[in-house]
């Protein structure tokens, strides 16, 4: 069945510094959806992606869907405090629209 | 709007026993999906329910049942508990899965097996 991997699976960085976190598929997916989970919280919807090539920003996230449709990336501009969690992707099956998730990465601020 | 309401938060059971899960979805979703987190194991989907009939199963035994009552309420029964079940369990309802509509999470439940 489909699967999607992404990495990596933790990030540290220092405050300021940018974060990136990839999602790969060795088949085409027909959409890919980003969460963040804040830690002790639960994951919260960010974006879904659907067109070859897409980018989609929100403030400091920039979001891309690969010309494929078999990747995707998250990528955070100078990281902040606040966007410390573990950050996923998940894309449906076409054959039973069941969310197929990505492990996560977590993101970690150095102190 | 109110948000998916899970209950109880918390629920501390022992081996052997039977323990039952509730979850209340967003006003007018349909679809009710659920999933068990552990650390380090990222999220498993349970189970999918849309219109009362469930419509998507994950690898999970048996054990793990679910239903969805007419108002689209959810319940997740798990049977015969075994250590390994202890987890954070999270219900998502959307509008429909099928149209890939983005996933409400509520909080979740805590579950400690003794």
């Amino acid at each position: 069945g489909q699967q999607v991997m992404q990495i990596p699976q933790y990030q540290h960085v220092q405050e300021g510094e940018d974060f990136t976190t990839y999602c790969n598929s060795s088949t085409t997916l027909s959409n890919i959806q980003w969460y963040k989970q804040r830690p002790g919280g639960h994951p919260v919807f960010l974006i879904q992606l659907v067109k070859s090539g897409e980018v989609k920003k929100q403030k400091r996230l920039t979001f891309q869907f690969g010309e494929a449709k078999k990747n995707s990336s998250l990528h955070i501009t100078a990281t902040q405090t606040t966007d410390v969690g573990t950050y996923f992707c998940a894309s449906s099956q076409d054959s039973n629209y069941q969310l197929i998730w990505g492990a996560g990465t977590k993101l970690i601020i150095k102190p | 709007k109110a948000g998916v309401t899970q209950t109880p938060r918390y629920l501390i059971k022992t081996r052997g026993q039977q323990v039952t899960l509730s979850c209340s979805p967003i006003s007018g979703h349909r679809s009710v999906s659920w999933y068990q987190q552990t650390p380090g194991q990222g999220l498993q989907f349970l189970f999918e329910y849309f219109s009362e009939t469930q419509r998507n199963k994950g690898n999970f035994p048996g054990r793990f049942s679910g239903r969805q009552f007419s108002n689209s309420r959810s319940e997740m029964n798990v049977s015969t508990l075994e250590l390994g079940d202890s987890a954070l369990y999270l219900c998502a309802s959307s509008l429909d899965m099928a149209s890939n509509q983005p996933q409400h999470f509520g909080d979740g439940t805590r579950l400690s097996i003794l």
